[in-house]
């Protein structure tokens, strides 16, 4: 039981190059997210999936996409690389129940020059 | 809109000794959980412990509890015997309860516990 896996752990990119960060969980949760974090501050988030098929805007969404692929696996996009999405992302999961608790991956720290 | 605060952005400790972590929050709602999570270097986020608003009794989770004052809006954590492991960033985040959109959490900018042998 891997828990919640992303890749790649580390990439750099340079401004205008684009790349797709992976994650995939094995906890069989419906609910997927795509947190950011930068220097000084919490978590925020981008994107998340309520279920498998759907997917909605977080806090912080402009220069992303991603695709809930099926209930294990939910990317996200960079299309077009920014210095400014220099951070670290974690994706999450949780069983969307009454007492929902979401697990993180271990991130994935991204530099764009 | 929910605001999670941390007041303390590094905290020391001597090992063995108990400190405490503080955070408040802002909500209209009465129906929500409250959550410590633990990031070590390894940046992995951890979750230490959590707690319902509609319980009245502190959560405990072995060294780990809390301090739950709803109507201060206040939600401390307290690590009794501290270990040189519990030196890591901590984070205390807020969700609404079920029901809405999104169960995002809305998390607070950390606190940096630094344990001393």
């Amino acid at each position: 039981n891997a828990g919640v896996t992303q890749t790649p752990k580390f990439q750099v990119l340079k401004t205008g190059q684009s790349m797709t960060l992976q994650c995939a969980q094995d906890m069989n949760h419906n609910s997927m997210y795509w947190y950011r974090q930068d220097p000084g501050m919490g978590l925020r988030l981008i994107y998340y999936s309520a279920s498998e098929g759907t997917t909605d805007k977080g806090e912080v969404p402009n220069g992303y996409n991603v695709s809930r692929l099926n209930k294990r696996e939910f990317s996200l996009r960079l299309e077009s690389a920014a210095p400014s999405q220099t951070s670290v992302y974690f994706c999450a999961s949780g069983d969307r129940g009454l007492t929902e608790t979401q697990y993180f991956g271990p991130g994935t720290r991204l530099l764009v020059l | 809109a929910q605001t999670v605060t941390q007041s303390q952005p590094e905290m020391s400790v001597q090992e063995a000794e108990t400190v405490t972590l503080s955070c408040t929050y802002d909500t209209s709602e009465s129906d929500y959980y409250l959550f410590w999570y633990k990031q070590p270097p390894s940046r992995q986020m951890i979750l230490v412990i959590r707690q319902e608003a509609y319980k009245q009794q502190n959560a405990t989770e072995n060294r780990f509890s809390v301090n739950f004052q709803k109507a201060a809006k206040s939600f401390s954590l307290k690590i009794s015997d501290s270990q040189l492991g519990d030196a890591a960033m901590y984070f205390c985040a807020y969700r609404r309860g079920y029901g809405g959109a999104t169960n995002k959490l809305i998390f607070g900018t950390g606190t940096l516990l630094a344990v001393q042998p």
